[in-house]
Order: structure tokens, then sequence, then C-alpha cells
């Protein structure tokens, strides 16, 4: 199976807050899960990558969890700010291919 | 700076006439990649090419061809654009080998009326 599932589509968070983003995949194929962050108008610009030798990767506020036995992998962006607000993208990759998830669309409400 | 442009950014077109995306980047990247980006839908990729000469269908290719004669270009081609076919397209490269990390273009908000 192809399919990276993204879960919530929305989400509203209070400034400060913790936002958490979920991606489910079944291909035990895929060995790079990057997140995108894309602001209106602009193009998806990579935030965070990790590969499954390990199960977290921290860059300053953003940080992946990943499960492999679970094949899920989940972004948290620590003390959400306004500027956080954007559609955040989680893919998987099998091979200089990139597998989509649907986006979220986080409001960071100040 | 390296850089990966898209032109036009906005077009609008007419039902049944060719309709051609342009995708220009300068990092010498190996790997080019067109996506439709529709609400509900993410991005999905429609065609992609690991090099000089070499192109492959992605999940969306119905309606459209790409052709690559260079490392920097990667146009796209609507043959008879159909309304179903408007939409925001991403042109995306990346250096084939090290890293998957794909670095995007400004995106064309494409109108088929």
């Amino acid at each position: 199976q192809q399919q990276v599932k993204q879960s919530p589509q929305s989400l509203i968070v209070q400034k400060g807050g913790i936002s958490i983003i979920n991606c489910a995949y079944e291909n035990t194929a895929f060995d790079y899960f990057p997140w995108y962050q894309q602001f209106p108008g602009k193009g998806p610009a990579l935030l965070i990558a990790i590969r499954p030798d390990v199960s977290e990767k921290k860059e300053g506020r953003f940080t992946i969890s990943f499960n492999k036995s679970a094949k899920q992998f989940s972004l948290h962006i620590m003390d959400s700010q306004p500027g956080d607000s954007a559609t955040y993208f989680c893919a998987a990759s099998p091979n200089y291919q990139l597998i989509w998830g649907a986006g979220t669309k986080l409001i960071i409400k100040p | 700076d390296a850089e990966i442009t898209q032109s036009p950014r906005h077009k609008i077109t007419e039902t049944g006439r060719q309709v051609t995306l342009a995708c220009h980047q300068t990092w010498n990247h190996n790997n080019m990649f067109w996506y439709r980006q529709d609400l509900g839908h993410g991005l999905r990729l429609i065609h992609y090419s690991y090099g000089v000469q070499d192109t492959n269908k992605g999940e969306v290719s119905d309606g459209y061809s790409v052709s690559r004669s260079n490392t920097e270009d990667l146009p796209l081609t609507l043959e008879s654009a159909a309304s179903s076919q408007t939409s925001v397209y991403f042109c995306a490269s990346a250096p084939g080998t090290g890293t998957d990390t794909q670095y995007f273009g400004p995106g064309t908000r494409l109108t088929v009326l």
C-alpha cells in the first residue's frame, strides 16, 4: 500500500500550546519521513525529516516522533506561535519519490 | 543563489486549448517532479524525471505530458485543457543522490474555463 494517512485535517491551538499532527503508513519499504510546511501562496518547504533508525528527532520547537512497529509518525510543535499557522504535510519516501499525506491546516490563536 | 522558478504564476485558459507550464531550476538537480494541489487531496504526483530524456507517469498523469531535454527544465503540457485540470501546479526538484529532500517552486495557478 502506498498511502500515507494524515490527521487531523484542521487544528486550532492557542498560542503557547502544543500542536500535534499524526501520520500513518502501511508500506514497510518507506525509509524517509519528512514534514513540509506551506504558507498561503507559497510552495511547500522542508521543515524536519527522520529516518526509521531513530525514534525521535528534534529541531528547535519541532519534534518528529517515530513508531516503527505501529507504522506511525507525528509532528509536535512546542510553544506554538501565530507564525506557525500554515498547512503541514507529512510524506514518506520509497526511493526518491514522496508519497504525501492530505495535509493539516494549523491555526494558532493569539 | 540557486533556485527553482515557475511561469506563468497565473494562467486562465479555455477548455480544449493546449497549455504549457514552465519549470526551471538552477541547482543542477537530477530529479524533477510535477504535482497538482487540490483542496482535500494534498499533493498528487503528475509526472517525474530522474534525468535528461527520462520521464515517468505519476498517479494522475492522464491529460498531461512532460519532456526533459536538459537538466534545468521540465515543462508540463496539458494537451487539451479540461475544467477538471483547474488547480495549483507545483514543480519540485531534488538532487537524486544522498537525500530525498524536494525543493518546490512557487506554483502556478491554472484556471480552465
